[in-house]
């Protein structure tokens, strides 16, 4: 099964570009990427989702190599309100789907 | 806008007690999720439910069970509660795929 790492934090300024990275080792070939973003005192909010290359919203973009055994969320021009903690889920498509493996999580602080 | 929510926001109970947890989602949604949230750990998911009366175990079962009677609610149950079980428990819901998923915005349980 997957498992998923990330860093445990990161700080950067307003307006700069962040990206947050995430491994998952043994991803098979049909798991999706998810990445969710959370606020204190509330539950993750889902942000983006991918399977291959690149996937573009109007909150984020979400790189994923050939070998998809890494993920990479970018956050354009980031402002004190994402200071936030960010997590990338993969769901196994092997085990039925009643697995959900939620990285630990990386704390984003956006300083002005 | 996929409404859950979760009864309390904070739970104070005593060792031994039987605590319920309660899950409620307004969207009609077929899947719910139970999951515990501890620093350092990220969610891990305690049990999982794709339709009335249907459950399967997550990640970490042991210590709990659940209950979904009706399709908008899902509990989750502490027989015995026990001091390693305090932490934040979030409460999400899904339709159709997993990957995207709604969450409560969480209850804070301490078991004294």
């Amino acid at each position: 099964l997957a498992k998923t790492t990330q860093p445990i934090s990161m700080d950067s300024y307003e307006g700069q570009e962040v990206n947050i990275t995430c491994s998952h080792n043994n991803i098979a070939t049909n798991d999706y990427i998810t990445w969710y973003q959370q606020f204190p005192s509330q539950g993750p909010r889902f942000i983006i989702q991918g399977y291959k290359t690149k996937v573009t919203n109007e909150v984020a973009s979400l790189f994923i190599p050939a070998d998809r055994k890494s993920s990479t969320l970018s956050l354009p021009r980031v402002s004190l309100s994402d200071t936030a903690v960010y997590y990338c889920l993969v769901v196994p498509t092997g085990t039925g789907g009643f697995k959900t493996i939620f990285g630990a999580g990386t704390r984003l602080f956006v300083k002005a | 806008d996929v409404k859950v929510t979760q009864s309390s926001r904070y739970l104070v109970k005593r060792t031994g007690e039987k605590v319920f947890l309660e899950c409620v989602q307004d969207m009609d949604h077929e899947n719910m999720f139970w999951y515990r949230q501890d620093p350092g750990l990220g969610l891990r998911l305690i049990y999982f439910s794709y339709d009335v009366k249907m459950k399967e175990k997550g990640d970490i079962p042991e210590g709990y069970s659940v209950s979904r009677e009706k399709k908008e609610r899902f509990s989750l149950i502490l027989e015995s509660a026990s001091t390693n079980q305090t932490s934040m428990y979030l409460c999400a819901s899904s339709s159709g795929g997993i990957n995207i998923q709604y969450f409560g915005a969480g209850t804070r349980l301490s078991v004294l």
